[in-house]
């Protein structure tokens, strides 16, 4: 089955800071990656997708991916406190990383 | 915001005991997802449905739950006799036909004691 390994379990960063998120998938022929925040006590919310080699910028927030390496990251730039939630990110609706829990400290 | 709206929110049931979650899609979104995440925040696919098909589900989902997505009516999501292992936010998702991005409710949060 194909699975998708996230990087780190947790994360802290400053207000402001730039919180770094990483996956990468087992399957070499996965599409697309879509990353979702999760906040407590709410469902998770999709951030946004990438399908191309290369970055996507929107917002703050930009992800990366690489096809050959089958890895996508997220960052997000001037981090806020409003920020701190769970991220995962999903190769497909069938596929989801284990989360990044990001906190962003004031 | 998503209108996916699941119910009830808090679901409390002894060992043994029927547990029972029903789902309304977004309007126009055939395709309807349902997860378990556990208490380390891990994402556990059950099953999915077009329209009222089953399109995958695993074996665990196979053997001790009960799902449909009748037409006119929620979608609900039933584990036959609850285990303390089923303790978890059970979330419940949907999509248009062609479009790859999910749309989550809020979840019902199950608690088996």
């Amino acid at each position: 089955q194909q699975k998708v390994q996230q990087s780190p379990e947790s994360l802290s960063v400053p207000e402001g800071g730039m919180a770094s998120l990483n996956c990468t998938s087992s399957d070499r022929n996965f599409q697309y990656f879509w990353w979702y925040r999760q906040h407590s006590g709410e469902g998770p919310k999709a951030l946004m997708s990438i399908f191309s080699d290369g970055d996507k910028k929107e917002g703050r927030f930009t992800a990366h991916l690489n096809k050959a390496s089958l890895h996508v990251s997220l960052h997000i730039r001037d981090s806020q406190p409003s920020d701190s939630a769970l991220y995962f990110c999903a190769a497909s609706p069938l596929t989801f990383g284990d989360g990044t829990v990001l906190t962003v400290k004031p | 915001n998503s209108k996916v709206i699941q119910t009830p929110r808090y679901l409390v049931k002894g060992q043994g005991q029927k547990a029972k979650m029903r789902c309304i899609p977004e309007k126009g979104h055939p395709v309807v997802f349902w997860y378990q995440q556990n208490k380390n925040n891990e994402f556990k696919f059950l099953i999915n449905f077009q329209n009222q098909e089953v399109l995958q589900q695993i074996d665990m989902t196979e053997k001790r739950f009960s799902a449909e997505c009748p037409s006119n009516s929620p979608c609900s999501l039933e584990i036959q006799s609850s285990e303390a292992g089923d303790s978890a936010l059970y979330l419940c998702a949907s999509r248009r036909q062609r479009d790859t991005e999910v749309f989550f409710g809020k979840g019902t949060r199950l608690t088996v004691v």
